[in-house]
């Protein structure tokens, strides 16, 4: 079946701006996780959620960054007032979270957002 | 805090040459360890875990708690292997947060 899919794959946007980033997970997965990865850095983890619920937001780095998950299914990564420094790929990644297991994630292509 | 450290951004090797990518780790605990792989135009995926204990396209890693290090090793390198190699730590037990190291460019020159 089909991969993980993201859309935009790149977003130029202007600084103060608001931008929203879609993760389409693969069916059945329960799992859903968004990474940022900038230039010359390895993915650094954002939020995870299982099934609607965000397991573990601590890596959202302030709060002008929010993520939902409403049917448990697609996510959408959310950023308002958008600052340079936000540039980056952004990653999303889901699993089939079996319980008490790590379980393989599966990356999307990314999202590459330039804030100018 | 848990922190994984890849001391080469670049590593270039012949063909037929052995290989081996370093990577270290801190964590006050049991962790969980992989080693993911990007080939180029291509989207980052699982190579190993440590807890599988098994060889993946030739490559091998082995935990060695000790030394707080997960080295990734294949003893002749192939073309295809040509890739950015990033090594991740998780906490054991199911927890899902990865942590992933800054990445190193394997560069096999035929």
């Amino acid at each position: 079946g089909a991969g993980v899919s993201q859309t935009p794959s790149n977003k130029v946007t202007e600084k103060g701006k608001y931008v929203e980033l879609r993760c389409d997970p693969i069916s059945g997965h329960t799992a859903l996780y968004w990474y940022r990865q900038s230039l010359g850095q390895g993915p650094e983890f954002l939020i995870y959620f299982q099934g609607t619920g965000a397991a573990d937001d601590s890596g959202l780095p302030n709060d002008r960054f929010f993520a939902v998950r409403p049917e448990g299914s697609v996510s959408t990564l959310k950023i308002q007032r958008t600052e340079r420094g936000d540039s980056a790929v952004y990653l999303c990644a889901s699993s089939l979270r079996l319980a008490g297991n790590i379980d393989e994630q599966f990356f999307g292509p990314g999202t590459r957002l330039t804030v100018l | 805090a848990q922190r994984v450290t890849q001391p080469e951004k670049l590593l270039s090797v012949f063909k037929g040459a052995p290989v081996e990518l370093k990577c270290n780790y801190s964590y006050s605990g049991s962790p969980e360890l992989f080693w993911y792989v990007q080939y180029s135009r291509q989207r980052l995926q699982l190579l190993l875990r440590h807890i599988s204990r098994e060889s993946i396209k030739g490559f091998t890693a082995d935990l060695n708690k000790g030394e707080t290090s997960f080295h990734l090793k294949k003893p002749f390198a192939q073309e295809e292997d040509s890739a950015m190699y990033y090594c991740a730590l998780s906490k054991s037990g199911g927890y899902q947060k990865v942590t992933f190291g800054t990445g190193t460019k394997l560069q096999v020159i035929p």
